[in-house]
């Protein structure tokens, strides 16, 4: 299995809705990142996950929180969004140590902020 | 910091045409990666090529290839013949590993548009 799954492809939220995206890798990769693209922009990272533990916050607002429950899954929990987060939430993983066996990106959840 | 930078925001090309977008990067790192991805417009990121600092030698797989240049910094693409479904924002990056992290962040260019006209 060589993929990143992301779940699920669009989620349309009120601004005061909770929601999840989720993104599952079988790869044994131990490096889990997610990523925020706006229209017409190149993706920016958001978080990283080594071995299961938050090791990059790139200064994200509160309101995204990520949560990595095992080395397979990682979530990222949505509450009190504002239209400007609509974007693509990607996912991607990686070796830890070794991003030539890396590097691989889910498709994506196409996020609306309404 | 390391910074991508991909000059052509958008091209046209008749099919059948070659193209090439160019790539040029900064780092300090003296061991890194590139990157080539595709984004069609359903947007997934579709890895293309990976190449680390070391190896320089030129790429071909089918009608794509790569021109690595360590002396100018440059890491091209040229789509030869060029098809409809080429049609896509290409994105190259350059990987920097987070020190002490033990994971790795990718810095993107801007991206190309590429358009292939039938």
């Amino acid at each position: 299995d060589t993929e990143v799954t992301q779940t699920p492809k669009h989620l349309v939220m009120g601004m005061t809705n909770k929601k999840s995206l989720k993104c599952e890798q079988h790869m044994g990769h131990r490096a889990m990142y997610w990523y925020k693209q706006k229209a017409k922009k190149p993706p920016e990272l958001m978080f990283v996950y080594s071995y299961e533990k938050l090791s990059i916050n790139e200064s994200v607002p509160s309101r995204f929180s990520p949560e990595c429950p095992n080395s397979s899954l990682l979530n990222l929990h949505l509450h009190a969004l504002q239209p400007e987060d609509s974007a693509l939430y990607l996912c991607a993983s990686s070796q830890v140590r070794d991003a030539n066996y890396g590097y691989t990106f889910g498709s994506g959840t196409r996020l609306t902020v309404v | 910091a390391q910074k991508v930078t991909q000059a052509q925001t958008e091209i046209s090309v008749v099919e059948k045409e070659d193209v090439t977008l160019d790539c040029v990067y900064e780092t300090r790192d003296t061991t890194y990666y590139l990157f080539w991805y595709k984004q069609p417009p359903s947007g997934e990121l579709v890895f293309l090529i990976r190449r680390n600092s070391f190896d320089e030698q030129n790429e071909i797989s089918g009608r794509y290839s790569w021109n690595f240049q360590k002396s100018t910094s440059s890491f091209n693409f040229t789509i030869t013949a060029s098809q409809v479904v080429d049609s896509a924002v290409y994105f190259c990056a350059l990987s920097e590993e987070r020190s002490g992290a033990g994971s790795y962040q990718l810095t993107f260019g801007k991206g190309t548009k590429l358009s292939v006209i039938p």
